[in-house]
């Protein structure tokens, strides 16, 4: 099984939708966890860290569902520019910092 | 500014020749990371650095080797052991501690023919 798994996609949406993914995670013992974003032939970018109680920045939303061991990501009033793909990231080890990456959420906003 | 520079961004190697990405930060990160990404996949670990003079093979560490001699400096050597070298590939650094994020270079996209 692998570490962090996403829905490849793609989501098709059009600008000003609300949309959302979900990641899961198979290390119960994982402890941090990212959203980074992903445009086309670049390296990813830090989107947002993930804290257990939720949290926000503008118009993304992340959340963690220890229980069923998935985040997801809430992107409201969506922008032609938030076309990308969007990596799920987690540290399962809290003693190493070795990182595992989702294959990516691919999303396009159309006009 | 602070950040990680790869070098070169584009770089073509006739199969056999073994070849170094350079890799540099100004970060002061003590972890460093590579990983290769190849065309709709996601990212996997090559090897990855906790401190200097010490490194770690990830998931994918054959047919690869790196040096760890500078804090700022992780160099990946691809060598002609490695089947398929043509990727793109990525060296990141974090600052340690569980909830630090890693941090990418640009990038080095390799062609092997």
């Amino acid at each position: 099984r692998k570490e962090v798994e996403q829905d490849p996609g793609p989501f098709n949406v059009p600008e000003g939708a609300t949309v959302a993914f979900n990641c899961t995670y198979s290390n119960s013992a994982s402890q941090s966890f990212f959203w980074y974003r992903q445009d086309c032939r670049k390296e990813p970018k830090l989107l947002m860290s993930v804290y257990s109680s939720g949290n926000e920045d503008g118009r993304f939303t992340a959340q963690l569902n220890r229980a069923s061991q998935y985040i997801s990501l809430l992107i409201r009033d969506s922008k032609l520019s938030d076309s990308a793909t969007y990596l799920c990231v987690v540290n399962p080890n809290p003693n190493f910092n070795k990182f595992y990456f989702g294959s990516g959420t691919k999303l396009n906003v159309k006009p | 500014d602070g950040g990680i520079t790869q070098s070169p961004k584009y770089l073509f190697r006739k199969e056999g020749q073994n070849v170094t990405l350079s890799c540099e930060q100004n970060l002061n990160h003590d972890a460093m990371y590579w990983y290769r990404q190849d065309p709709g996949q996601g990212l996997r670990l090559i090897y990855y650095s906790q401190i200097v003079n010490d490194f770690q093979k990830g998931d994918i560490a054959e047919g690869y080797s790196v040096s760890r001699e500078k804090k700022e400096s992780f160099p990946l050597t691809v060598t002609s052991a490695q089947k398929n070298p043509t990727a793109f590939y990525l060296c990141a650094s974090s600052s340690g501690g569980s909830n630090s994020p890693l941090h990418f270079g640009n990038g080095t996209r390799l062609t092997v023919t």
